[in-house]
């Protein structure tokens, strides 16, 4: 079965900084890969997600992530963070001919105003 | 508007009791989903089910069980409930008609004594 890895358990950045937050899965066929966010108190919702073509993806909120085949990675970016950006980050993948979605634990962004 | 809904949202029981979750969605997946999530865990998987009668265990299935008999319902039943099972669970559906992306309840918080 797939596994996701997010390398920054919590990130701590200041309002206007620029965000990259790590993600590598292990799968070793055709994948789905996804971002989630958590904001405090709410549930899940879907910032992008990735299935076929241009590997550079665009989300809301100005968020992009890049799915970079040969390193097995999906790494999350926004150029400008804001303070409504505090909330918590999941990477996950899918098996292209599975619906067992993998999860990453998840990495807390804390923006300072 | 279709939404995914649980409940009770928040839940206090003891060890030993038997305890079920409900969730109802009324976008008409077929696809749906139950998830625990755990600080350093990020969500895992506990059930899911393609369609009305058909259910499946994912990563962490000991101590749980689903039944689906209406497209709408996918109930989790703790049998047994243990300090263990202490956790916030997320429902999810989605349809692979669009893509796979799932969509998330507000999630049930569940303390076992």
């Amino acid at each position: 079965a797939q596994s996701v890895s997010q390398h920054n358990h919590h990130v701590i950045l200041s309002e206007a900084a620029s965000l990259e937050l790590g993600c590598n899965y292990s799968y070793g066929g055709t994948v789905n890969l996804f971002w989630y966010v958590q904001y405090p108190g709410q549930h899940l919702q879907l910032l992008l997600k990735y299935f076929s073509g241009d590997p550079l993806v665009k989300g809301i909120k100005g968020f992009e992530a890049e799915f970079i085949k040969s390193k097995f990675s999906f790494n999350l970016r926004k150029p400008s963070v804001q303070w409504s950006d505090t909330a918590e980050y999941f990477c996950a993948v899918k098996g292209y001919n599975n619906n067992d979605m993998r999860f990453g634990a998840g990495t807390r962004l804390t923006v300072k105003p | 508007d279709a939404e995914i809904t649980q409940s009770p949202r928040h839940k206090i029981t003891e060890t030993g009791r038997q305890v079920t979750l409900a969730c109802h969605q009324t976008w008409n997946h077929n696809n749906m989903f139950w998830y625990r999530q755990d600080l350093g865990h990020g969500l895992r998987l506990i059930h899911y089910s393609y369609g009305v009668q058909d259910t499946n265990k994912g990563e962490v299935s000991d101590g749980y069980s689903v039944s689906r008999s209406n497209t709408e319902d996918l109930p989790l039943t703790l049998e047994s409930a243990a300090s263990s099972q202490t956790s916030v669970y997320f429902c999810a559906s989605s349809d692979p008609e669009g893509a796979d992306t799932q969509y998330f309840g507000p999630g049930t918080r569940l303390t076992v004594l």
